[in-house]
């Protein structure tokens, strides 16, 4: 089964300052999708980013940015510029492209970012 | 404007009882989810549907049923089978493809009392 792994259960940045959030995944599959969801404290969970396994260039959203490393199985999360909304919990999550775990998302069990100002 | 609708917000059960969560999107989407976030454990699936009148088990599925008998329409019931339900419970719905993310309702918090 596929699975997705945050090693870090907390997190802390400087307001302004670079903050980078790990994700690993295993998966047998070579064309998938992974994504970075944000829940602060409302508990509103929120598309961050997305990336597409086919394409070797790294997604950016603004002060959001990737590192996708496909053969280390590896898409970390760079929030740049952080800012004090940013703090919250968040989920790397992997899809498949095909049935069956194209069907559904797999989260990994999320960082808490907390910012300092 | 659309999006995804749960209620209630929060949600108290006494032991024995079965509850039903409600989830209505109107964002035209096919496929639509149910979520169950405990601390320190992510998020894991319950149920899924990927089309109106089809349903197929999550990883958690013990303890919960759904129907889907309209496409808006997702609703999760809580049965008294299921021994640990407090829990905060998401609902998503997204596109047919797996190129698509989910849009997320903003949850209900359950309660055993």
């Amino acid at each position: 089964a596929q699975t997705v792994t945050q090693s870090q259960p907390e997190m802390s940045v400087q307001e302004a300052e670079t903050v980078t959030l790990s994700c690993t995944y295993d998966t047998s599959e070579s064309d998938y999708y992974l994504f970075w969801y944000k829940q602060p404290p409302s508990r509103q969970m929120i598309l961050v980013i997305r990336q597409e396994a086919y394409k070797q260039q790294n997604a950016t959203e603004n002060r959001f940015s990737v590192n996708f490393q496909k053969a280390a199985k590896s898409f970390s999360l760079k929030i740049s510029d952080s800012q004090l909304g940013d703090a919250a919990m968040y989920f790397c999550a992997y899809r498949g492209a095909f049935p069956p775990y194209g069907n559904k998302l797999v989260f990994g069990a999320g960082t808490i970012l907390r910012v300092k100002s | 404007d659309g999006g995804i609708t749960q209620s209630p917000k929060y949600l108290f059960r006494k032991e024995g009882q079965n509850v039903t969560l409600s989830c209505e999107q109107n964002l035209n989407h096919d496929a639509m989810y149910w979520y169950r976030q405990d601390p320190g454990q992510g998020l894991r699936l319950i149920y899924y549907s990927q089309i109106v009148n089809d349903f197929q088990k999550g990883d958690i599925a013990e303890g919960y049923s759904v129907s889907r008998e309209k496409k808006e329409s997702f609703p999760l019931t809580v049965t008294s089978a299921q021994k640990n339900p407090t829990a905060f419970y998401l609902c998503a719905s997204s596109p047919q493809g797996p190129n698509y993310g989910y849009t997320f309702g903003s949850g209900t918090r359950l309660t055993v009392v």
